[in-house]
């Protein structure tokens, strides 16, 4: 099993949609959680850590569920600059473990 | 949050030759990291790059092939030793202030090995 699981994708999804994306991880020991997005030919960049109270930014919304340890994030109301790909990131000691990425397409 | 540089930015090189990226952080880090993504895939972790003493290597990278150096805690360079094309990639630093902090991306190096 891979310590860090996201479907792949892709997601076409209309504009205005709602989407959500989950991520597993398999280590309970992990400390940090966050999601990042990754455009075509550039570097991931963080898009928001991931607590367990939840947050909420803007359209995005993280959560975390430690007891079934997985990660999830929620985008309201899509634009077609959301269209990237999402990579879930659980950090335990020393290291970070990226998940695979979920490519979203958000279509006009 | 740290801003990252990388240089080069993309490089094509020769087989048996080597290639060495620089990574400046704009501030002090505690950790710096150095990963390699093949196109359409994610991130891999080379190594943990240690201020004053060896890097920490992940499985199935070794020193000799990934030599990297840190001599401080805003710096660190990583060699890609007698390259093969099986080496074309993109080269990514990371850095993070802590341990589970937030970790922040260079632009990248692009390698294209012929």
């Amino acid at each position: 099993r891979k310590e860090v699981e996201q479907d792949p994708g892709p997601f076409n999804v209309p504009e205005g949609a709602t989407v959500a994306f989950n991520c597993t991880y398999s280590n309970s020991a992990s400390q940090s959680f966050f999601w990042y997005r990754q455009d075509c030919r550039k570097e991931p960049k963080l898009l928001m850590s991931v607590y367990s109270s939840g947050n909420e930014d803007g359209r995005f919304t993280a959560q975390l569920n430690r007891a079934s340890q997985y990660i999830s994030l929620l985008i309201r109301d899509s634009k077609l600059s959301d269209s990237a790909t999402y990579l879930c990131v659980v950090s335990g000691t020393y290291k970070y473990i990226f998940g695979t990425g979920t490519r979203l397409k958000v279509l006009a | 949050s740290a801003v990252i540089s990388q240089k080069p930015s993309r490089d094509i090189c020769q087989r048996g030759t080597s290639l060495t990226i620089q990574c400046q952080v704009d501030s002090q880090v505690t950790m710096m990291f150095w990963y390699r993504q093949q196109p359409g895939q994610s991130l891999t972790l080379i190594a943990t790059a240690n201020q004053g003493s060896e890097a920490t290597y992940e499985s199935g990278f070794v020193i000799d092939k990934f030599p990297i150096s840190r001599p401080n805690l805003t710096f660190s360079t990583l060699t890609v030793s007698n390259m093969s094309p099986e080496d074309s990639s993109i080269y990514l630093c990371s850095a993070a202030t802590g341990v589970a902090e937030t970790q922040y991306f260079g632009p990248g190096t692009r390698l294209l090995v012929l």
